[in-house]
């Protein structure tokens, strides 16, 4: 089955690091992703995850998936006040379908 | 390029009326998508066409209609107008391995 689960809201200081929890269920997925929701914008595309892989970086953003738990991390090194957005989490359920988690609404705080 | 694109950016429709959203893509992508967004509940997949001269139904597809009209455009039509239909409607295309990628998105009011 797909179910992607995030928590809700998140708030962090200006400069200091987020990290934002995602669990999945379907253990067949090829891909996981992160997306970022900006206020009356799309979802961008920010970075993605190959399920062999345990870590990746991308400048500011480090992605870590553990595979035995289905959980999924984005980090956010020195949290700016564009980074405050809705950030996704998703998995690939098929070549077609990704399933999205509910979205945690991240809040940079001065 | 433009990417995905979508109009209109805003609609509000009356129940019972008709109405289609456009949705045009430049990157080459077989694949294009029709979710809507409501509070709280992430997205959800209305249809989706694998590629040009294929639909398939999503998660949440009654209501609703889809017509690939060539690779580049895939419209999403409301027949019958309901106020459950008041959501933000996204479209998105992908070439499968890297994800999807989102028009601004249309938001709809069904008074």
């Amino acid at each position: 089955g797909e179910d992607v689960e995030q928590s809700l809201f998140l708030s962090v200081r200006e400069g200091d690091s987020s990290v934002i929890n995602c669990t999945y269920t379907d253990s067949s997925s090829t891909y996981l992703y992160w997306y970022k929701q900006e206020p009356g914008a799309g979802l961008q595309l920010l970075t993605y995850i190959f399920s062999n892989m345990d870590m990746k970086q991308d400048q500011r953003l480090t992605v870590l998936l553990n595979k035995k738990d289905k959980h999924l991390s984005l980090r956010i090194a020195d949290t700016q006040t564009g980074d405050s957005a809705i950030y996704f989490c998703a998995e690939s359920v098929n070549d077609y379908k990704l399933s999205f988690g509910a979205g945690t609404t991240v809040t940079v705080r001065a | 390029n433009a990417g995905v694109t979508q109009t209109p950016k805003f609609q509000v429709l009356k129940t019972g009326q008709s109405m289609t959203l456009q949705c045009a893509q430049d990157m080459n992508h077989n694949s294009m998508y029709w979710y809507r967004q409501d509070p709280g509940m992430g997205l959800r997949l209305i249809y989706y066409s694998a590629s040009e001269g294929t639909t398939d139904k999503g998660e949440v597809p009654n209501g609703y209609n889809v017509s690939r009209l060539n690779k580049r455009e895939f419209s999403l039509r409301l027949e019958s107008a309901a106020p459950s239909q008041t959501s933000v409607y996204f479209c998105a295309s992908s070439d499968l391995t890297l994800g999807q990628y989102f028009g601004p998105g249309t938001r709809l009011t069904v008074t």
